[in-house]
């Protein structure tokens, strides 16, 4: 069964400041999503990394994939208010038109 | 539609109702999914259909729970016998095969 773990799962952090979050999966994938949530909202699609190595990136957000390890990162760049909200990451079986797991998320609160 | 379309969005229910929820996908979109997500928590995976493939269950939670789709359109998620562990967000989202999900703004169910 695929299980996706996020942590850490609340992070508080100054502006100004670079910080990652980490996403780990428990069973061979070829498709890893990053969403967004905002308090109250959906979900926003940031990053769809779909190879061993990619790394994608928009605006101070940074994310990269390393399938051998089952593990995702999204890195943040001097961090703004503006990014504070719910990070998920999701997971989808490998070859398989499959469903995708998400991750519990990672509450983001960006301190001016 | 321009985009997932989830109705109604907000709805209000006595304990033993039964409800039904329905999700307008994206045209041409294969993949359906339903997740729920419980206050401050994260996605729980319901049902995933894919084209004329049967569709995965395994994440409904008890037999009061069933959802159907018709061909590659809409779905309906329906609760039988609502109880107040069902008050949640339950969101609908769509995607092409294996690419990102789109999602509706969900529908706030409150199980009174």
């Amino acid at each position: 069964e695929l299980k996706v773990e996020q942590n850490p799962l609340f992070l508080s952090m100054q502006e100004g400041k670079n910080y990652t979050i980490y996403c780990n999966y428990s069973t061979t994938s070829d498709r890893l999503y990053w969403y967004r949530q905002d308090p109250g909202k959906s979900l926003e699609s940031l990053f769809v990394l779909l190879s061993n190595g990619a790394v994608k990136q928009e605006g101070r957000l940074m994310a990269s994939l390393d399938t051998k390890a089952r593990l995702s990162t999204l890195h943040i760049t001097a961090a703004v208010h503006d990014l504070s909200a719910t990070y998920f990451c999701a997971v989808g079986l490998m070859n398989r038109d499959d469903k995708i797991i998400f991750g519990k998320g990672t509450r983001l609160h960006i301190l001016p | 539609g321009a985009g997932v379309s989830q109705s109604p969005s907000n709805k209000v229910t006595e304990k033993g109702k039964d409800v039904e929820l329905r999700c307008d996908p994206i045209s041409g979109h294969t993949a359906l999914y339903w997740y729920r997500q419980r206050l401050g928590q994260g996605l729980e995976f319901l049902i995933y259909f894919q084209g004329n493939s049967a569709p995965d269950k395994s994440g409904l939670p008890s037999d009061r729970f069933s959802a159907e789709r018709t061909g590659e359109s809409v779905s309906t998620l329906t609760i039988q016998r609502t109880q107040q562990e069902d008050s949640a967000v339950y969101l609908c989202a769509s995607s092409f095969i294996n690419e990102k999900l789109f999602f509706g703004s969900g529908t706030q169910l409150s199980v009174l």
